[in-house]
């Protein structure tokens, strides 16, 4: 199984860098995604790791510590419109299986 | 079509209804996938087809959860004697393969039992 932990709210001010954190447990390890999404919309896709690392696209950046079993999204120079929730993921690694196990998801909200 | 498109965006039933909800995944996707998203939660794994086969149904929560996608493109998700416990928005999403890093998710449906 999986188990998947990540802060339920966080705040932040408009121009700075936060991090969240994700910590998961499982039993079989394919990939990390992070997703965002807006209040009532669907999660879009942000990124994805399957190697210990740094991810980077343009604000945003993933890292991956496999042998941690932890993660953190990080975003910087925030806007007002980065207020969402975000979800940690992992897929699990048994053959087919391509089902994604989410956390309960962050809720950041940026303030002026 | 652009997107995973998903209808109704809301429905609202009576205990004990019956319900359908439709996916219809970004055309060419092979892979699909239903979530149940409840308030304040993540998105829970339902089922996964690839193609018209249901590969994976090991989320579905009881046997009143059923879905199909019988020529591979659309699927419907139908819930028997709803619950109240069954209220919660379902997400729909696919890719191009079962494999790949990015899923597209539809808007979903909110579903509401009362």
């Amino acid at each position: 199984g999986q188990n998947i932990d990540q802060p339920t709210e966080m705040t932040a001010t408009e121009g700075a860098i936060v991090q969240i954190n994700c910590t998961y447990q499982t039993s079989g390890f394919n990939g990390l995604f992070w997703y965002q999404q807006h209040a009532g919309e669907a999660p879009t896709f942000l990124s994805y790791n399957v190697l210990d690392g740094l991810e980077e696209k343009g604000r945003f950046s993933s890292f991956l510590s496999r042998s941690k079993g932890y993660s953190y999204l990080l975003l910087k120079e925030l806007q007002m419109k980065d207020s969402a929730s975000y979800l940690c993921a992992v897929r699990d690694s048994g053959a087919g299986s391509y089902q994604l196990t989410f956390g309960k998801g962050t809720k950041l909200s940026v303030i002026p | 079509g652009a997107g995973v498109s998903q209808s109704p965006r809301y429905k609202v039933a009576k205990r004990g209804q019956d319900v359908a909800l439709r996916c219809d995944p970004i055309s060419g996707h092979v892979s699909l996938f239903w979530y149940q998203q409840a308030l304040g939660q993540g998105p829970e794994f339902l089922t996964y087809f690839q193609n018209e086969a249901q590969l994976d149904k090991s989320g579905l929560p009881s046997d009143r959860f059923f879905a199909e996608r019988p020529e591979g493109s659309v699927s419907t998700l139908k819930i028997q004697r709803t619950q109240q416990e069954d209220s919660a928005v379902y997400l729909c999403a696919s890719s191009q393969r079962g494999g790949d890093m990015e899923l597209f998710f539809g808007s979903g449906t909110q579903l509401s039992v009362l």
